[in-house]
């Protein structure tokens, strides 16, 4: 099984409509993060949470709520989805070091139409 | 604050070519420095990575980096490219124990 688990891999999903992404991960790490990768721009981040009762509010998180239900899920959610969250997202963990770097899934393309 | 520029959103390489990715950060403190790769439809994979310890730091696949503190630069090299290392490559800084900040990517094509 993989240390981060993103699902589902893809979803189509309707302008208006509430979708939530889920991730959990076996590897025992504090921290958790949501980024989304667009073409040209890179990673951003969404989210972050260093721990259960930590939500920390990332450069793009406007449209998107996040949920740390334990220490190893995290769920992000969109709220009412809209064309331009058009994109691939990312979850992410760390340990509390960063010394490792991070375990990312293996995303999640969500297309809203 | 933290950011990372990686030159060239685009490389082209013939096999067998010296593959160089170049990647220049700013940070107001020692920095980690972290190069990841992403194949198509894959999430993305630690390559290297440089914590403070060797500034010339080795990967996998063949891929190694140097930190050079005087010139802010963290540039991924590879002797000879090989068509499995064609894929995004990102080079990312993290001040330790903190967020990474991500540079936009460097899409590498290895041309046979």
């Amino acid at each position: 099984d993989a240390d981060v688990t993103q699902t589902p891999r893809n979803r189509i999903t309707k302008t208006g409509k509430r979708i939530m992404l889920e991730c959990s991960q076996t590897k025992g790490h504090d921290r958790m993060y949501w980024y989304r990768q667009d073409p040209g721009l890179g990673l951003r981040l969404i989210y972050y949470s260093f721990d259960v009762k930590d939500i920390n509010k990332g450069e793009i998180s406007d449209g998107y709520s996040v949920s740390r239900q334990a220490q190893a899920k995290f769920s992000l959610s969109l709220e009412s989805a809209i064309p331009n969250q058009t994109a691939l997202y990312f979850c992410a963990t760390s340990d509390s070091t960063v010394l490792y770097g991070y375990t990312f899934g293996s995303g999640t393309r969500l297309t809203v139409v | 604050a933290q950011s990372v520029t990686q030159l060239g959103s685009h490389v082209s390489v013939s096999e067998g070519a010296l593959v160089l990715l170049r990647c220049n950060y700013s940070s107001s403190v020692p920095p980690y420095l972290f190069w990841y790769v992403q194949y198509p439809n894959q999430g993305l994979q630690l390559l290297l990575k440089y914590t403070s310890a060797a500034t010339l730091v080795k990967g996998i696949n063949g891929f190694e980096a140097e930190f050079k503190k005087s010139e802010t630069s963290f540039h991924l090299t590879k002797p000879s490219a090989h068509m499995s290392d064609a894929a995004e490559y990102f080079c990312a800084v993290s001040d330790p124990g903190n967020q990474f900040y991500f540079g936009t990517g460097t899409s590498l094509t290895v041309i046979p």
